[in-house]
């Protein structure tokens, strides 16, 4: 699996969108991009994964770039719940291979 | 059940003593992964199973530490002789197939 970058803190005010970045420059066609979050003393939560397109679900968006060498997880409108780590994770699907965590992103969001 | 179940929750146990923790995966789910995550740590990848295929063990830190799963569902990882620095936080997860992973809220291990 290619690994990420991702900044090791970011701080958010509330209600404002969150942008947290990921490179995966070594990415191959085949890999997906997932994300994470754990929450302080939880298990890590699934949030969204996409493979070239630009993918939106309940909880957050998620902008590939054409290239693929990086991607965007958006949180529209952060709140206070929304602190936690954040885990950009490539994989490749149906092979039945494991996820490989990195040390995240520590999100703060700010009142 | 609705989630990923793991025994017991905290578990405190003295250096050299055997420990076992378990995992009960959402029912159907055919893979099944341990991960630890030390204090203020990332996770840190154990063992995965997938179906009837040989688990991939290739995570394992050392021969102290084993882990199997019983007729595709509930799975066991033990360690022996503990050590202090195997204080952590035992996370298990499952997916069905390759799918997204479902963590349960994990084991912490403290070896004083």
């Amino acid at each position: 699996d290619a690994k990420t970058t991702q900044p090791p803190s970011m701080d958010c005010a509330e209600g404002r969108a969150a942008n947290l970045p990921c490179n995966h420059s070594t990415i191959s066609g085949n890999e997906y991009v997932y994300w994470y979050r754990q929450i302080h003393s939880q298990g890590p939560q699934y949030i969204i994964h996409g493979l070239k397109n630009n993918e939106t679900n309940e909880m957050a968006s998620l902008i590939i770039t054409e290239d693929r060498k990086s991607s965007t997880l958006i949180l529209p409108h952060a709140t206070l719940r929304d602190t936690a780590v954040y885990y950009c994770i490539v994989r490749v699907v149906y092979t039945g291979n494991q996820f490989y965590f990195g040390t995240g992103t520590s999100l703060t969001v700010i009142p | 059940g609705a989630g990923v179940s793991q025994s017991p929750s905290n578990k405190v146990t003295e250096k050299g003593k055997d420990v076992e923790l378990r995992c009960d995966p959402i029912s159907g789910h055919t893979a099944l992964y341990w991960y630890r995550q030390s204090l203020g740590q990332g996770l840190e990848f154990l063992i995965y199973f997938q179906g009837n295929s040989a688990p991939d063990k290739s995570g394992l830190p050392s021969d102290r530490f084993s882990a199997e799963r019983t007729g595709g569902s509930v799975s066991t990882l033990t360690i022996q002789r503990t050590q202090q620095e195997d204080s952590a936080v035992y996370l298990c997860a499952s997916s069905y197939y390759t799918g997204e992973l479902f963590f349960g809220e994990g084991s912490r291990l403290t070896v004083l």
